[in-house]
């Protein structure tokens, strides 16, 4: 069975920097054909994919995002970790880890993890 | 910045038909993939490359696209079926992007 679980703070403050963990499981980070995405959806609004990565470490950012993102891996505990740095109120959302294949279709999600931002 | 447009909402009586638009300038070339949102809950897959229906999914969702644009059929929706409706594919660069979602009643 394919899971993903979000991991983080609940709360940052302005200008704070961000830091989420996905841990996988039932798949590999190594398997060639598949990656992570992460994906945001504020309150009472639309989804946004974020950025994601694959098993040969090929990175992908939201145009508007990439100055404030880092995405990166750790196969070996089966973990992917998103930075956002000066997280702003604007950017309090549920953040979602979620499965994604080399043909961009994201499959499995985890239950999303909520941050809110304020001092 | 590229976009996804969906209208806001659709309305349906249960047993009608609804149907889902998706707009967008890339879709002639690019796969169109639907997901279905719940309250409080995560997307699941209900579409995928256009017309493909996932195991599990009922057979009441189907999917198309045609020129610029894609569009979810619910054949006889169930008040279940009420949720948000989000399209995903990519712009002409491959970079992924969510529609703006629609939100869908059954009464």
């Amino acid at each position: 069975q394919v899971t993903l679980k979000e991991s983080g703070p609940v709360l940052v403050k302005p200008t704070e920097t961000l830091t989420l963990t996905c841990t996988v499981s039932g798949f590999s980070l190594s398997n060639a054909r598949m990656g992570v995405s992460w994906i945001r959806q504020p309150p009472g609004k639309a989804l946004e994919w974020l950025a994601h990565i694959f098993s040969n470490d090929e990175k992908s950012y939201s145009t508007s995002l990439k100055s404030r993102l880092t995405i990166s891996k750790d196969t070996s505990k089966s973990q992917v970790v998103l930075t956002m740095t000066n997280m702003d109120p604007v950017d309090t959302a549920t953040y979602y880890c979620a499965r994604i294949r080399v043909t961009i279709l994201v499959d499995v999600w985890g239950k999303g993890t909520t941050v809110t931002v304020s001092s | 910045s590229y976009e996804l447009t969906q209208p806001p909402s659709v309305s349906v009586s249960p047993g009608q038909t609804a149907r889902i638009t998706c707009s967008g300038d890339a879709l002639p070339k690019k796969y169109a993939y639907w997901y279905q949102q719940k309250s409080g809950q995560a997307p699941v897959l209900v579409i995928y490359e256009d017309s493909k229906r996932p195991s599990g999914i009922p057979e009441r969702f189907s999917g198309s696209s045609s020129g610029t644009m894609a569009t979810l059929t619910i054949s006889g929706a169930q008040v279940e079926d009420e949720a948000d409706y989000y399209c995903y594919s990519t712009d002409s660069s491959g970079n992924p992007r969510f529609g703006t979602g629609t939100k869908v009643t059954v009464l």
